[in-house]
């Protein structure tokens, strides 16, 4: 059983919806991660929030809007979503960002995204 | 641009015997480095971490570092068939990010 924990597990959508993924743990974790991963391929970071604040955007389009209420929660919010964007999206956590080393992070299951 | 490479395999190696996964990174400025373990479907699960130079032991797996020659390797010791994976070496990147290699994918035979 993983600590952090993803829903929904699967979802399909069409490009006109908007749906939204969410990330939960509960390790008193203070960074916070999204990654997107295409079949074959490692994970690609999206987002890193640190302290409820976001640190890193890597150049994601738009259509992806991150969000992070508190610092035990983390939602990706989706809108006109593109067929290419189907990939599992995997939410990860980590004690901090880290200094000098960097601390281990931990995935949650990720949620698969099929886009119709 | 830190990057890192791995032998996309596949690495076939009998039960009991050691499977040895090698990666090597770009940046000499690198600091954290982990290894995590992908099932087909799944998510990635953290293996080990090494932050300093030698050999980093967790049962049935040892980590090792050597910074001089910018590689990490991670063996397995007694290889069983449901350690048949990929396995994904990632070094941390200056944002508290990881930075991941494209994964080694391990068969282990009966």
């Amino acid at each position: 059983d993983t600590e952090v924990t993803q829903t929904p597990k699967h979802l399909v959508m069409g490009m006109t919806n908007k749906k939204s993924l969410k990330c939960e743990q509960h390790m008193g974790h203070r960074a916070m991660y999204w990654y997107k991963q295409k079949a074959k391929k490692p994970p690609e970071l999206m987002f890193v929030y640190s302290y409820e604040k976001l640190s890193i955007n890597e150049s994601v389009p738009s259509r992806f809007s991150p969000e992070c209420p508190n610092s035990s929660l983390l939602n990706l919010h989706l809108h006109a979503l593109q067929p290419e964007d189907s990939a599992l999206y995997l939410c990860a956590s980590s004690q901090d960002k880290g200094t000098r080393f960097n601390q281990p992070q931990h995935f949650g299951d990720g949620t698969r995204l099929s886009i119709l | 641009q830190k990057e890192v490479e791995q032998n996309s395999g596949p690495l076939s190696v009998p039960e009991g015997a050691i499977a040895s996964l090698n990666c090597t990174y770009s940046d000499r400025g690198s600091q954290s480095f982990f290894w995590y373990r992908q099932y087909s479907g799944k998510s990635p699960e953290l293996i080990m971490f090494i932050y300093s130079n030698g050999d980093k032991e967790d049962g049935r797996f040892t980590a090792q570092l050597n910074k001089a020659s910018q590689y990490v390797s991670l063996l397995i010791r007694d290889s069983q068939p449901s350690d048949s994976a990929t396995y994904l070496c990632a070094l941390g990147g200056s944002q508290g990010n990881l930075i991941f290699g494209k994964g080694t994918k391990l068969s282990v035979k009966p």
